[in-house]
């Protein structure tokens, strides 16, 4: 059963485009982290989020924690082909030791 | 993923051989967890490790599956008499000391295991 329901699970759009993915549980976590994925490799970290309500900008990336710390939303501004990727939401349960749960990913395409 | 060494990056093995893949958190790094990550499925914990302690084991298979973490060396996930739906990417991630729940996770590049 999947704790993290990540929507869309595709996106494609043009370079210069704004786009928004969300993240969505029931469960309250400790903290969410953001991962982007290239085929062949291992999840990269871009953002960890703890304090419910929080923003982080990271560039054109700006990630938000909900105010009950169940969901998160990335946001990316003027999308570039660079973009391109699969991004991962992971939570981690209170007294869960860290291990994550991961939501299914929504795979990014972004075309010139 | 600098710093997080997993190796090997593929491994092929017949049914009922052994695997071992093997684990090199990042410098300074003493805790572990492993993933894994089935075709066209998201990645799954297996277990989380301490130098020379299994904190939680919860998400391991009975039986076939073991991991060690020792005082000196690699973190070691073992696979004994492997079958077809063994074949997956292993990940492991490592962090510092501290509260494990706010600490961000850095992941290794996995190892790709085949079954023939």
């Amino acid at each position: 059963t999947q704790l993290l329901e990540q929507s869309p699970q595709f996106l494609s759009i043009q370079e210069g485009e704004n786009l928004t993915v969300y993240c969505n549980s029931s469960s309250v976590f400790s903290s969410l982290q953001w991962y982007r994925q290239e085929p062949g490799e291992g999840p990269v970290l871009l953002v960890t989020v703890v304090t419910g309500g929080e923003v982080k900008k990271l560039k054109r990336l700006t990630f938000q924690f909900g105010d009950a710390r169940k969901d998160s939303s990335l946001h990316i501004t003027a999308a570039q082909p660079g973009d391109t990727g699969l991004y991962l939401c992971a939570g981690a349960p209170t007294d869960s030791w860290g291990k994550l749960q991961f939501g299914a990913g929504t795979q990014v395409v972004v075309t010139p | 993923n600098a710093g997080v060494m997993q190796n090997p990056r593929h491994l092929v093995r017949r049914r009922g051989q052994e695997a071992r893949l093997r684990c090199s958190p990042m410098k300074g790094h003493s805790h572990v967890y492993w993933y894994r990550q089935l075709p066209e499925e998201g990645l799954k914990f297996m277990v989380y490790l301490q130098k020379e302690n299994i904190i939680d084991e919860s998400g391991m298979p009975k039986e076939r599956f073991s991991a060690e973490f020792p005082k000196e060396g690699p973190s070691i996930l073992r696979i004994q008499q492997v079958v077809r739906g063994d074949s997956a990417a292993y990940f492991c991630a490592s962090i510092g000391g501290g509260a494990a729940t706010n600490q961000p996770q850095h992941f290794g590049d996995g190892t790709r295991l085949s079954i023939l």
